[in-house]
């Protein structure tokens, strides 16, 4: 089945330091979606991009739809306690009705 | 608007005992989902409807997982008999449509199989 990689696996990180993430897949997608998990909660959405080479930002993220169609970037600036939480990319391959395949997901530590 | 609604929250059973969660999508949105998310794992697809019917059930085993949305709103999701490996979290998910719109999460009902 369809398989994304997500990196890094987890992040120990200090309060107002920026975070980079990304996902790659094996094949080709049309939709690139970042979620926020928090324990005990479902995933929240963060950004949708749905264009290649797209980037959009939500306050302090900002992600990216890559050239190849295969990779995603999220990126968030002045990290805060509040940030902690895993992140999840999700995608839908192209040539598929909608099946959406998340990724293993990063696990982000903020300290002070 | 609200959001997605499960229930129960936590759910603790014997193995081989049955059990069943309950899902209430976003008004509207016409596509659900049912996701297992194993500890430590993303979540992964068991099934997907458009309204009543089934689109996508590859990945629901279905010698023991079954689910409904009869009415195109509500669905139930059973486990009949529970084995110790479904444990996990049991989200339900809907979006406005199955290609361009994003899916909203419920919170997830926690399985513990003893």
């Amino acid at each position: 089945g369809q398989q994304l990689n997500q990196s890094p696996q987890s992040m120990f990180i200090q309060e107002g330091e920026d975070v980079s993430m990304n996902c790659t897949s094996s094949s080709i997608f049309n939709t690139w979606l970042w979620y926020k998990q928090d324990p005990g909660e479902g995933p929240v959405l963060l950004i949708a991009l749905y264009k290649a080479g797209e980037l959009t930002s939500n306050g302090r993220l900002t992600a990216q739809f890559g050239i190849t169609r295969k990779d995603s970037f999220l990126n968030i600036s002045a990290s805060i306690p509040s940030d902690v939480g895993i992140y999840f990319c999700a995608g839908r391959p192209t040539g598929t009705a909608s099946k959406l395949t998340f990724g293993t997901g990063t696990r982000l530590q903020v300290t002070l | 608007e609200a959001g997605v609604a499960q229930s129960p929250r936590y759910k603790i059973i014997e193995k081989r005992q049955s059990v069943a969660f309950w899902c209430n999508p976003i008004s509207g949105h016409a596509t659900l989902y049912w996701y297992q998310q194993i500890l430590g794992q993303g979540p992964k697809l068991l099934i997907q409807f458009q309204n009543n019917g089934v689109v996508d059930d590859s990945q629901l085993p279905k010698d023991r997982f079954s689910a409904e949305r009869l009415k195109g709103v509500d669905s139930t999701l059973k486990i009949q008999p529970a084995k110790l490996e479904d444990s996990a979290v049991y989200l339900c998910a809907s979006s406005l449509d199955p290609l361009n719109s994003p899916l909203h999460f419920g919170n997830g009902t926690r399985l513990t199989v003893t």
